[in-house]
């Protein structure tokens, strides 16, 4: 089965660090992009990074770049986003995906999201 | 940046009935390959987002053939041919052209029955 299941997220202090975890099964990530994307509560969605197959190449909306670094580890099947520097504005459901190149980028594969509240 | 419009923002229908939601782009999301790189997803209530159309027409895996999309360049439009109650929730468009990657959403339609 398909999967992806977001861990990592909790209640942080504004200016502090937090690692979300997006563990991928069912498939290998090491041929398909991967992104994040989070929700502020009652809000919509907002597109935040992706990284390449090989975790070469990295992309960042805006409003995170700078503070938030995602990676890979193909090896361990696994996605990582770094978040430092939050602020009370990055509260939100963060989601991690699947980039499918056969779909033209499509998000076709989507995890059930982690919670991060900075407060 | 690539600043996606949709309307409207609450679409209120009636099972049964046919529902329209549009999408329009600040810039052309026609590629050189000929595709328009506009997507659909539909965030049902407590659920996360799942893909409906991928380049603005395509029908992504196990999707009721009651949804379409259609458009080209900057304006697109997600079609349900004949409303049912679990197509009720949240739809998104999505463009994934701009390069470097500087992806969008749209803000969003509510379908509520």
């Amino acid at each position: 089965q398909v999967q992806l299941v977001e861990s990592g997220g909790g209640v942080v202090q504004p200016g502090r660090s937090l690692r979300l975890s997006c563990a991928a099964s069912g498939f290998n990530i090491s041929t398909f992009g991967m992104h994040w994307v989070r929700q502020a509560p009652g809000k919509g969605l907002e597109w935040l990074t992706v990284i390449s197959l090989d975790g070469s190449n990295t992309f960042y909306a805006d409003s995170v770049k700078g503070r938030f670094v995602i990676s890979r580890d193909n090896s361990k099947n696994s996605l990582y986003l770094q978040m430092n520097s939050l602020r009370s504005e990055d509260t939100a459901l963060y989601y991690c995906a699947r980039m499918n190149y056969h779909e033209y980028n499509a998000l076709d594969v989507w995890g059930q999201g982690t919670t991060v509240s900075v407060s | 940046d690539i600043v996606l419009t949709q309307s409207p923002v609450s679409l209120p229908v009636t099972p049964g009935e046919p529902a329209s939601i549009s999408c329009r782009s600040s810039q052309s999301l026609l590629h050189s390959d000929g595709h328009n790189y506009l997507d659909w997803y539909l965030q049902k209530p407590g659920q996360s987002p799942q893909l409906l159309i991928y380049v603005s027409s395509n029908r992504a895996s196990g999707v009721p053939d009651r949804f379409s999309g259609s458009g080209s360049g900057t304006d697109f439009t997600l079609k349900i041919r004949r409303v049912e109650a679990e197509d009720i929730g949240v739809y998104y468009c999505m463009q994934t052209l701009q390069t470097p990657p500087m992806y969008t959403f749209g803000q969003g339609t509510k379908l509520e029955i």
